[in-house]
């Protein structure tokens, strides 16, 4: 079966600091990997989705960025973070055009 | 590109009592509406979902009905109980593209 993990759980950073959130997917090939962001009142806000390794698009212009070293890992990334950028962070995993989303545990991050 | 309006943003309903959540979206290519429901602390999970060649489809107090024409699909859960206490996400797609999701709706049943 298939299996999404996803790490760290939480995490408090300074401002300024630098970001690094993982995803792996197991069990599946080829899946379209995602980056959602939940902020109180704004929902679940797509960031980038990949089709394939070395293949992101973004959805939303700001200091992340992420990457797809491997077929079956996602990484998401800031060089430095603002403030703004605290949120639940959410990887997800859907196979090809069937649409349904499967999501990680997500990871709370604090930036004070 | 695709946008997807949910309301109401809050919902109280007693325990036996019907509730209906709408979502508009914006893209008449979009052929694919799933409903995610969350609960506190934990991560999304699909409960019901709708493809544009159906128009109503059911899963035991569950329902979702999609108007393609009008461009919003609906949420209706029968018989609410307190555990169907959640947020509950809609969301929209074309095939092969990424779901965008409404900003959820913060449903509370009370016994």
């Amino acid at each position: 079966s298939q299996t999404i993990h996803q790490w760290p759980a939480t995490l408090v950073q300074p401002v300024g600091s630098p970001l690094s959130l993982e995803c792996t997917v197991e069990g599946t090939s080829n899946p379209n990997l995602y980056w959602y962001r939940q902020a109180a009142g704004r929902g679940l806000q797509l960031l980038f989705y990949s089709v394939g390794i070395g293949q992101i698009s973004s959805e939303v212009p700001q200091n992340l960025s992420a990457s797809r070293p491997q077929d079956r890992q996602f990484i998401l990334s800031s060089k430095k973070l603002l403030l703004s950028d605290s949120g639940f962070y959410l990887c997800a995993w859907s196979v090809g055009g069937r649409g349904e989303l499967f999501f990680g545990e997500g990871s709370r991050l604090t930036v004070l | 590109g695709e946008n997807v309006e949910q309301h109401p943003s809050t919902l109280s309903v007693q325990e036996g009592d019907s509730a209906v959540i709408k979502c508009t979206y914006s893209d008449s290519a979009s052929n694919y509406f799933p409903w995610y429901k969350q609960e506190l602390g934990k991560r999304p999970q699909l409960i019901i979902d709708i493809r544009s060649n159906v128009g109503e489809k059911k899963d035991q107090r569950i329902a979702v009905t999609l108007n393609k024409t009008a461009k919003h699909f609906s949420l209706h859960i029968t018989e609410t109980q307190p555990e169907d206490s959640a947020v509950y996400f809609c969301a929209a797609s074309l095939a092969g593209t990424a779901l965008i999701f409404g900003k959820g709706t913060t449903l509370s049943v009370s016994s």
